[in-house]
């Protein structure tokens, strides 16, 4: 158990509606980085927060978005969901965001698009 | 840009083979660190391994071993006398320190291990 929790673990929609995948990290870890990883993409980094700021952007789509609160939980946001967008969605969390550092990361979100 | 090459889709081998899996690397960063991960059948994503690029000393730990060789970029990972319990796909990754912490973690495509008993 890596300590990083994410929630749901399923989760089965409509193309066109709009999901939230929640992600808790390690105690005491302050960043926090979501990844989605399909079959013909691979693992891609999406984007990175620290202690509630954004820190990095990857190949993220501009009909997704993501915070991080005061309490260190993040929040990944997809809408207007397509086909294409079914995956499998990480959070990984590391103390400060540095390169050095290891990312832990969460059991995962399915997301099915049908 | 950063770049990690696994070009070993898939392996199947007999339990208590050995076997090597493979990682290629490119990076401009003269200092950067590398992954590796095990994602077993149930989807977690296990984290094996860090190293830094500037120590080049080989690492074992139990059935496992990794070899680290700057002068082919290569990061390779060994697992001896393997057991059904390692069919799992292997990611090696990469991040650069391009020095303010908005590096991504460069992920290859994975390798399909798998132990027939």
């Amino acid at each position: 158990d890596s300590g990083v929790t994410q929630t749901p673990k399923h989760l089965i929609t409509a193309t066109g509606q709009r999901v939230t995948l929640r992600c808790s990290p390690r105690s005491g870890d302050l960043s926090v980085y979501w990844y989605q990883q399909s079959l013909d993409q691979g693992l891609q980094f999406l984007i990175q927060y620290y202690n509630g700021e954004e820190r990095a952007k990857g190949n993220i789509l501009e009909r997704f978005s993501a915070q991080q609160f005061p309490d260190l939980h993040s929040e990944l946001n997809l809408s207007s969901l397509e086909l294409g967008d079914s995956a499998l969605y990480f959070c990984a969390s590391s103390l400060h965001g540095r390169e050095l550092e290891t990312q832990y990361f969460g059991p995962g979100t399915r997301l099915l698009v049908l | 840009a950063q770049k990690v090459t696994q070009a070993q889709t898939e392996i199947s081998v007999v339990e208590k083979e050995d076997v090597t899996l493979d990682c290629v690397y490119e990076t401009r960063d003269t200092t950067y660190y590398l992954f590796w991960y095990k994602q077993p059948p149930s989807g977690e994503l296990v984290f094996l391994i860090r190293r830094n690029s500037f120590d080049e000393q080989n690492e074992i730990s139990g059935r496992y071993s990794w070899n680290f060789q700057k002068s082919t970029s290569s990061f390779n990972f060994t697992i001896t006398a393997s057991q059904v319990v390692d069919s799992a796909v292997y990611f090696c990754a990469l991040r650069g320190a391009g020095g303010s912490g908005n590096t991504p973690l460069v992920f290859g495509k994975g390798t399909r291990l798998s132990v027939i008993a």
